[in-house]
């Protein structure tokens, strides 16, 4: 019963690296999407994807890039990291309408850039 | 554009207390709101889902209650325990439009439960 697993769940990145965070999720949800959250600020969105082959910018997309091939994974690029992306990633599935549309969180990837 | 505060940032109760946490939202137009719960270095686990339609949900010792028309929501949490003791989450997310059931989050109230 994995519900939403983030690879990888640290990591360091020098300024100017490039990484790719893995999302998956086996409860078969359609929308699929990355947080951030950042010390006084709460979580805000990245992207998100309502299906297979969709995304769509949230409130904070610059500098990243994300990409769902698979309907159950979810990736988020960074191609040039800059210590702003410092920051606690969180990944989030859910169905779409109807009674359930419960988010579901992974349990997120510490990324810091020096 | 929807806002979430969330009062009191923080919060320390003995153990047994009951207690309660307030979150409000600047947008009415809403379709649901979720509570979490966060330990640190820790994912979010959904305690309490409420419908836009409903006016309250429970869940063993919590109770969320939801006022739509006046932008507020409770979290009810009878008798606690040092267990208890995490950051909570309030998250209200826009009626659907085919754009996603994307959250808006409040920044949480700590929550330290004493014995």
């Amino acid at each position: 019963n994995a519900g939403v697993t983030q690879t990888p769940k640290f990591r360091v990145l020098k300024t100017g690296q490039s990484m790719t965070l893995l999302c998956a999720q086996d409860m078969n949800h359609e929308y699929m999407y990355w947080y951030r959250q950042d010390p006084g600020m709460g979580l805000r969105l990245i992207h998100y994807s309502v299906g297979e082959g969709t995304t769509a910018k949230g409130e904070v997309p610059d500098g990243y890039n994300v990409s769902r091939l698979k309907k159950q994974n979810f990736l988020l690029g960074l191609e040039s990291a800059a210590p702003s992306q410092t920051s606690v990633y969180f990944c989030a599935s859910s169905y779409p309408t109807g009674v359930n549309t419960e988010a579901f969180f992974g349990q997120g990837t510490r990324l810091t850039v020096v | 554009k929807q806002e979430v505060t969330q009062i009191p940032a923080a919060l320390s109760v003995p153990e047994g207390e009951n207690l309660v946490l307030n979150c409000s939202f600047t947008d009415s137009a809403i379709y649901n709101l979720q509570w979490f719960r966060q330990d640190p270095g820790k994912g979010l686990t959904s305690l309490l889902l409420i419908q836009s339609s409903q006016r309250e949900q429970t869940s063993g010792r919590l109770n969320a209650s939801l006022d739509k028309s006046s932008g507020r929501s409770t979290l009810y949490i009878a008798a606690s325990q040092p267990g208890d003791s995490a950051t909570y989450l309030c998250a209200v997310s826009p009626i659907l439009t085919g754009g996603g059931n994307k959250l808006t989050f409040g920044t949480g109230t700590q929550l330290k439960v004493e014995l």
